[in-house]
């Protein structure tokens, strides 16, 4: 009953190939994130979104790309991999806040990517 | 200097001890702070999070945030071997967009 879904789960490829990681989820959430794992670097944003029509660039978004097709769907592009892009890639999601509480944010299972 | 630093450990404790972990930030605005858990090949899941400064506790964990020193901390009573895990400190961004950053985690193993 994984809310959060995320294909593939692994992935190698070579320098220079475009790919496609992609992200969906069942939970109803408006806000979408994709996130990178690094060892010693932590997760860093790469972009996030809080509707469809709107999409933001995070931290390190150069050399990725992003695609929102639907309320569900949160797609992360690397139109031409390089081994530095080598991670641990995480989509999130969560609610629109309606107080001032922080919204929780709902990973998914992630990516490892492998950039030869 | 990173917006929250963490140490990354490794921490091995042995089972029933008391564990502490520790995080520092840079910006005395941020107001929330969260600590997510990471199991090994599993996504982070929030475990807690604090509002300004003060303790709050749920079941075998105490959240605390000192303000004055820019300290946030997560105790762990009575650590389970299933408490090994990566334990993520955050804060939340003080914008209307509620962006979340995080440190770079603390790797804990709780030996039986």
């Amino acid at each position: 009953d994984a809310d959060v879904t995320q294909t593939p789960r692994n992935r190698i490829t070579k320098t220079g190939k475009r790919i496609m990681l992609e992200c969906s989820q069942t939970k109803g959430h408006d806000r979408m994130y994709w996130y990178r794992q690094d060892p010693g670097l932590g997760l860093r944003l790469i972009y996030y979104s809080f509707d469809v029509k709107d999409i933001n660039k995070g931290e390190i978004s150069d050399g990725y790309s992003v695609s929102r097709q639907a309320q569900a769907k949160f797609s992360l592009s690397l139109e031409s991999a390089i081994p530095n892009q080598t991670a641990l890639y995480f989509c999130a999601t969560s609610d629109t806040g309606t107080s001032g509480d922080p919204n929780e944010q709902f990973f998914g299972p992630g990516t490892r990517l492998t950039v030869l | 200097q990173k917006e929250v630093e963490q140490d990354p450990g490794p921490l091995s404790v042995p089972e029933g001890a008391i564990v502490s972990l520790n995080c520092t930030y840079s910006n005395s605005a941020f107001q929330y702070f969260m600590w997510y858990r990471q199991y090994s090949r599993k996504g982070p899941e929030l475990l807690m999070y604090t509002y300004s400064s003060g303790n709050k506790e749920d079941g075998r964990f105490t959240a605390q945030v000192d303000k004055s020193s820019k300290y946030i901390s997560l105790f762990i009573r009575d650590s389970q071997p299933s408490d090994s895990a990566t334990y993520l400190c955050a804060r939340l961004d003080s914008g209307g967009y509620q962006k979340v950053t995080f440190g770079t985690g603390t790797k804990l193993q709780v030996i039986p």
